[in-house]
């Protein structure tokens, strides 16, 4: 099950900037790269965010990230339409020796 | 581009094995820098790590599901498979086979399949 706590929900207008939360502990975040998913309804999640703060290819640059401690962020500026989805964050874990993800934050776009 | 794909029952009685399958597309099964892992997603939301195993059959599991646990690779056939025996209700979810990049440590997820849900009922 999901050790690493994020809000369940959050919500924007269109334009706006939104940031999601991620917590964790010293043997996940506070050790190693945070990482972050977008899972649009009904697909498969997408990589969203690598290394705490890197874009994969193809991701636009209203996605950012950053970590302190053993907490992160996902920060979406310019929110759009098509943001909308669901975003969870995940960070390897030093004691299950696997990744580690959070329950998911469920983006709404007002 | 890498493409994953999930097969197996969509339904599993309780106390019996649940058995997936993962067909792997665009990128051999035996490259180094890549490990194979399954994942579940709960239908409340909650996502957990099941394990993963990589060229060379060596796999390794979620402790907390370790005894029930086993996964293989079928090189011949680029598939990698998930067996867990004595599911109950709470074994109920999406399963997702994932790719874990493993050039450097720690690992992470870059890729996943569409995911599959299997229901453990009577």
């Amino acid at each position: 099950q999901s050790v690493l706590t994020q809000p369940p929900s959050a919500s924007g207008f269109p334009g706006q900037r939104v940031t999601i939360s991620c917590s964790g502990s010293t043997s996940n975040i506070g050790r190693n790269f945070v990482y972050w998913y977008q899972q649009l309804a009904g697909a498969a999640p997408k990589l969203l965010l690598h290394r705490n703060d890197e874009r994969p290819s193809g991701v636009p640059d209203r996605f950012s990230g950053s970590k302190s401690g053993t907490s992160a962020s996902l920060v979406i500026s310019g929110l759009q339409s098509e943001d909308e989805s669901l975003y969870f964050c995940a960070s390897w874990d030093d004691i299950l020796t696997g990744p580690m993800f959070g329950g998911g934050t469920k983006l709404t776009v007002l | 581009q890498v493409q994953l794909q999930e097969s197996g029952p969509g339904l599993v009685q309780p106390s019996q094995t649940l058995s997936l399958t993962c067909s792997v597309s665009g990128v051999s099964i035996t490259n180094g820098i890549y490990y194979w892992s399954w994942i579940r997603q709960y239908p409340e939301r909650g996502l957990e790590w099941i394990g993963y195993v990589y060229y060379g059959g060596r796999a390794y599991l979620n402790p907390s599901l370790k005894s029930r646990l086993s996964m293989s690779m079928d090189t011949s056939k680029n598939q990698f498979s998930l067996r867990l025996s004595s599911v109950t209700a709470a074994d109920t979810a999406v399963y997702y086979c994932a790719r874990l990049v493993a050039t450097t440590f720690p690992f992470y997820v870059d890729s996943w399949g569409q995911g599959t849900l299997v229901s453990v009922s009577s």
